[in-house]
Order: C-alpha cells, then sequence, then structure tokens
C-alpha cells in the first residue's frame, strides 16, 4: 500500500493546456515536497511546501499544501513540452522521507 | 542543494555477476540513501549508509544482496550481489538536507539491464 497517492498514473495533454495533479495521504506530515524527473536523470527538487494550506508559485507551476497538511496538489498553467516528465511527491515525517508512485506527463506539441 | 556524482550512470551485466555503484557527494552528510526505481514507477529506499557503522535496510532488502559500504561523509558504494534480471532496474543514492522541511538531492542514477 502506497503511503502517498498520486493521481493521475498517466496524463497526455496538448500543449497550452492546464493540468493538476494530486497527492493525497491519511497522514501527517511535517513537510511535502514535488520532484520532476526526466528520462535518464535523478528526481530534481522542484519545490517544499511546510505550512498546512501553503501556496508556491513556480512561474507556470503552483503548488499548494492542504490545510491540515496531509494532501497536496501541483498546478500547471500553459503546460509546454518541456514539462514532460515524472512528477512525484514526497512526504516527510519523523526524519523519514517517503515518496507517491508518481504522475508520468505528457506534453504533446 | 548538493552536487552528487553516481557511476556507472548505465551497465548490462550478466546474470550471477555483482555490479558495484559509486556515490560521490560534493560535501560531508550524515546519512546517504540507496533507492531502486523499477521501470515506470516510483522509489523504493532500499537502505540508509551511515559513516561508520552498518547500513539499516528497509523490508524486502538485506544485506547480502545489497552491501553497502560507507568509508567516509562524502562517498558510499552499493553492490548488487549475484544479479539476475529482476535485478534490472534504476538504483539512485540520495542526501538529505534541511532547508526548512526535509528535501533529497539525487544522483542521475544507475540503469542497469541484467541479461
Amino acid at each position: 500500500t502506497q503511503l502517498l497517492e498520486q493521481s493521475p498514473q498517466f496524463l497526455s495533454i496538448q500543449e497550452g493546456e492546464n493540468l493538476t495533479v494530486y497527492c493525497n495521504s491519511s497522514s501527517v506530515f511535517s513537510s511535502l515536497q514535488w520532484y520532476r524527473q526526466e528520462p535518464g536523470e535523478g528526481p530534481v527538487l522542484l519545490v517544499t511546501v511546510v505550512t498546512g494550506g501553503e501556496v508556491k508559485k513556480l512561474k507556470r507551476l503552483t503548488f499548494q499544501f492542504g490545510d491540515a497538511r496531509k494532501d497536496s496538489s501541483l498546478h500547471i498553467t500553459a503546460a509546454q513540452t518541456g514539462d514532460t516528465g515524472l512528477y512525484l511527491c514526497a512526504g516527510a515525517k519523523n526524519n523519514d522521507m517517503r515518496f507517491g508512485a508518481g504522475t508520468r506527463l505528457t506534453v504533446k506539441p | 542543494s548538493a552536487v552528487i556524482s553516481q557511476k556507472p550512470s548505465r551497465d548490462i551485466c550478466q546474470r550471477g555477476t555483482s555490479l558495484t555503484i559509486q556515490c560521490q557527494v560534493d560535501s560531508q552528510v550524515t546519512m546517504m540513501f540507496w533507492y531502486r526505481q523499477q521501470p515506470g514507477q516510483s522509489l523504493t529506499l532500499i537502505a540508509t549508509a551511515n559513516q561508520g557503522s552498518e547500513a539499516t535496510y528497509e523490508s524486502g532488502f538485506v544485506i547480502d544482496k545489497f552491501p553497502i559500504s560507507r568509508p567516509n561523509l562524502t562517498f558510499s558504494t552499493l553492490t548488487v550481489s549475484n544479479m539476475s534480471p529482476e535485478d534490472s532496474s534504476i538504483y539512485l543514492c540520495s542526501v538529505e538536507r534541511g532547508g526548512g522541511g526535509t528535501e533529497a538531492f539525487f544522483g542521475q542514477g544507475t540503469r542497469l539491464t541484467v541479461v
């Protein structure tokens, strides 16, 4: 059983569209991270959210941490082909970090 | 952040042989982590490597199959022993930093194919 559930598992969209991916858990986390992984590379940290209800923006990416610190969402506006990759959320709790199964995003030109 | 160099980046190995993967960090860290990422899947923690003590293995992973060395605070190795095709995977080393939350930084991974 996955501690962190990510949805959707796969997402294929056209360039210019908007999308949201979700990361849900029954556990409370002290912080939550989002990573993007491209083929042949390790995951790269995008953002860390720490406070319940927190919203962070990184150019076209908007990250939100749920009020109860159990869930998070990543919204991408006007997706570009360069956004293609595997998006992973990870929750930190008691010095332990666990990863979700990931959302594999494909942005078609 | 942290810069992590991992090698080899990929290898094709015969079943029954062993492969040692090296991970070098640009600064001293207490713990280093080894993950496995099977095709199309997320990351599974294999073990945590502390300098000066034996590695701590997660459920389903054992030292005989995945021996780990941690000779100093900037370097670690993971060996995949007596390989079978089921060991074909990406292996990643990682370090964690505080930075307002626990943040992980990864090497580029080692893509292992066992034939």
